[in-house]
């Protein structure tokens, strides 16, 4: 079945430390999109990708980057310049107009800083 | 730009009881709509969308919303509420011409329903 896959679901980083989370998609989609999810502030876009080797800031680009090689990879980074990375990360993926078809998403990583 | 408002943060219910959860949203033409359900540390899964004809949509796990033109509104409704629809849900819109750069939904912050036996 296709699907969209997160890994790992947790992940612990020690203060200054990058880390790296997975998104991988099957569905064939064009465009991902990395959110962020703290209780009570719905959903915060990072960064999204509408075709490979090109990518966009979103509302809180500050601290984390990411690469689009591959259709269907989009890895986010959480680097040491983010201040408070402890949060539920999601990824989604969607045809190329998105916003007409909706998006399709994974199941999430948690990531604790310890 | 487009923006969705859901007034209601939390709600809570009986089970059996029927639900409506409200979603108004701002833009100037008519908008694609859609609903998500989040069960606790699980990922965002369609319910129901719109985009054009009947104002009423049919979606998985018995839940309906309508389109309302004159209020800006896309209201999720479930006449008889189960103990596993316990989750937060969360009311996108889309815009219609989107055959340039902008491919995004944008979200509501959620509203997060309990259910009590």
């Amino acid at each position: 079945d296709g699907g969209i896959t997160q890994s790992p679901k947790y992940l612990f980083r020690k203060e200054g430390q990058n880390v790296t989370l997975s998104c991988e998609q099957n569905l064939n989609h064009d465009a991902m999109y990395w959110y962020r999810q703290d209780p009570g502030q719905g959903l915060r876009l990072i960064y999204y990708s509408q075709i490979v080797n090109d990518f966009q800031k979103g509302d809180i680009a500050e601290g984390y980057s990411v690469s689009r090689e591959k259709k269907e990879s989009f890895p986010l980074t959480v680097t040491s310049a983010q201040k408070n990375p402890t949060a539920f990360y999601l990824c989604a993926s969607s045809a190329r107009q998105g916003s007409i078809y909706g998006y399709t998403f994974g199941s999430g990583t948690r990531l604790t800083v310890v | 730009a487009q923006s969705v408002t859901q007034p209601d943060i939390h709600i809570t219910v009986s089970e059996g009881a029927s639900l409506e959860l409200r979603c108004n949203y701002s833009y100037g033409a008519t908008p694609y709509l859609f609903w998500y359900v989040q069960s606790p540390g699980q990922g965002l899964q369609l319910l129901l969308k719109y985009f054009s004809g009947d104002t009423l949509v049919q979606g998985i796990k018995g839940f309906e919303a309508e389109f309302k033109r004159s209020q800006s509104s896309f209201n999720l409704r479930k006449p008889s509420v189960h103990w596993s629809d316990a989750a937060e849900y969360f009311c996108a819109v889309g815009t219609r011409n989107s055959g340039g750069s902008n491919y995004k939904l944008t979200f509501g912050k959620g509203t997060l329903l309990t259910v009590n036996p």
